[in-house]
């Protein structure tokens, strides 16, 4: 069966610092990748996607990148953290040429203080 | 362009009531229909689908009709109860290249009570 996997589940960093989430699928090949942000009191909006190894899409301008470097992994990062970088960021994977459902890691929780 | 409008939260119900949660859809063409649920403290589970018109999900008591006439796939459950208490999310997926991204709406988050 497929898993995902997210870490840490949660973060506490200062304003400035680095960040490093990681988001690793298990149990099936080439899925499409999804790194999803909740900010407190919003809904979810959603930040990159990854068809393939080395294939990021943004969908919205910021300070965060995501990097895909192997066919199961997928990475989000910042040089430098803002206080409004803070939320609980998501990981979703989702089997090509299906209707759209997508299937969650268990979250990571950023604080940026 | 693409959007889901949920009604605002929070919906506080005694155990045993009726739920409904409203959605509403804007989206070019046929996009499919979603409804998450998210527990306190953890990722967004599936809870059910549909793919087209007057398609009915169900799962775990829910239930929602994708209504094409009304834009509309409201979340019901005949008899909430306390382990319900989550918040759910409603979500469309639409991919005119053959990458489909889902976009949500906000959540209502539920409060059932004993």
């Amino acid at each position: 069966s497929q898993t995902i996997h997210q870490w840490p589940a949660t973060l506490v960093q200062p304003v400035g610092s680095p960040l490093s989430l990681e988001c690793t699928v298990e149990g099936t090949s080439n899925p499409n990748l999804y790194w999803y942000r909740q900010a407190a009191g919003r809904g979810l909006q959603l930040l990159f996607y990854s068809v393939g190894i080395g294939q990021i899409s943004s969908e919205v301008p910021q300070n965060l990148s995501a990097s895909r470097p192997q066919d199961r992994q997928f990475i989000l990062s910042s040089k430098k953290l803002l206080l409004s970088d803070s939320g609980f960021y998501l990981c979703a994977w989702r089997r090509g040429a299906t209707t759209g459902e997508l299937f969650f890691g268990e979250g990571s929780r950023l604080t940026v203080l | 362009g693409n959007s889901v409008t949920q009604m605002e939260g929070p919906v506080t119900l005694s155990e045993e009531a009726f739920l409904t949660i409203n959605c509403t859809y804007t989206a070019t063409g046929y996009p499919s229909l979603f409804w998450y649920v998210q527990y306190p403290g953890e990722g967004l589970q599936l809870l059910l689908k549909a793919t087209k018109a007057d398609d009915k999900g169900s799962n775990k008591g829910f239930e929602a009709t994708y209504r094409k006439e009304t834009t509309s796939f409201h979340l019901e459950k005949g008899s909430v109860q306390v382990s319900d208490s989550a918040v759910y999310f409603c979500a469309l997926s639409r991919g005119d290249t053959g990458f489909q991204k889902l976009v949500f709406g906000t959540g209502t988050r539920l409060l059932v009570s004993p």
